[in-house]
């Protein structure tokens, strides 16, 4: 099963919104509506900041929005600050029953 | 508060099985909802979910690695237990195991995560 598609990087200017796409098939990300999406910093565990695609976990910034549309499911930062600079990954669960990861995305914030 | 942490040996020989325990305390595995999960990262590269077990047992696994690998827990442990059998060098990475919860973060998403443990693979 391959990995789900995300852009190499991105990059925006603190105070703009920039969006990070993570694109699947009609088996996992259109299948359903559980797709995650992590912050990881160099050399720390990675950090949830998006579950089922739009849910927010307690205590992450409402500057982090969660879509989807078909099979393309999409990340939005608003107001960037320089300490969203990260890597980020997506996940989906797939209709074998497992879950998949994208290949991360590298936000640099000019 | 809950914590997590991996433990196991840091460097195996190809062929060699690899087993890692995830030690968690902050919540139980016996409670509806919840599963811990692992994941792994080879250096420099993305991040690879492998397994996941929940509170009921039901259990999903890598398709790529499923005959593999084993999860299994030990409810009054407080463990859950990860086997990777047959390793190879492209094996070599950081292994994570995280929680999940159904009312927190989705059945698919890990909300509280280990610190990682770094296993190498080499003769």
């Amino acid at each position: 099963q391959s990995a789900l598609t995300q852009p190499a990087s991105v990059s925006g200017s603190p105070g703009q919104s920039i969006t990070i796409s993570c694109t699947g098939t009609s088996s996992d990300v259109g299948a359903y509506n559980f797709v995650s999406w992590y912050q990881q910093h160099p050399g720390k565990a990675p950090k949830l900041m998006i579950y089922d695609v739009r849910h927010r976990p307690s205590g992450i910034s409402n500057r982090f929005s969660g879509s989807k549309s078909g099979n393309t499911a999409s990340l939005t930062i608003s107001g960037l600050q320089a300490e969203d600079e990260s890597d980020y990954y997506c996940s989906s669960y797939t209709m074998s029953n497992t879950v998949i990861f994208g290949g991360g995305t590298k936000l640099t914030v000019l | 508060q809950i914590t997590l942490k991996e433990s196991g040996p840091t460097l195996v020989k190809p062929t060699q099985t690899l087993t890692l325990t995830c030690t968690f305390s902050g919540f139980s595995l016996s409670t509806s909802g919840v599963g811990v999960g692992w994941i792994r990262q080879p250096p420099r590269k993305a991040l690879e979910f492998l397994a996941l077990i929940y509170w009921n047992d039901d259990k999903r696994y890598s398709l790529s690695l499923k005959n593999r690998l084993t999860i299994t827990k030990d409810t009054s442990k407080n463990q859950v237990v990860l086997t990777l059998t047959n390793m190879d060098p492209v094996d070599t990475g950081t292994y994570y195991c995280a929680h999940s919860d159904l009312y927190s973060s989705g059945y698919y998403g890990n909300d509280y995560w280990g610190q990682g443990a770094l296993v190498t693979v080499s003769s």
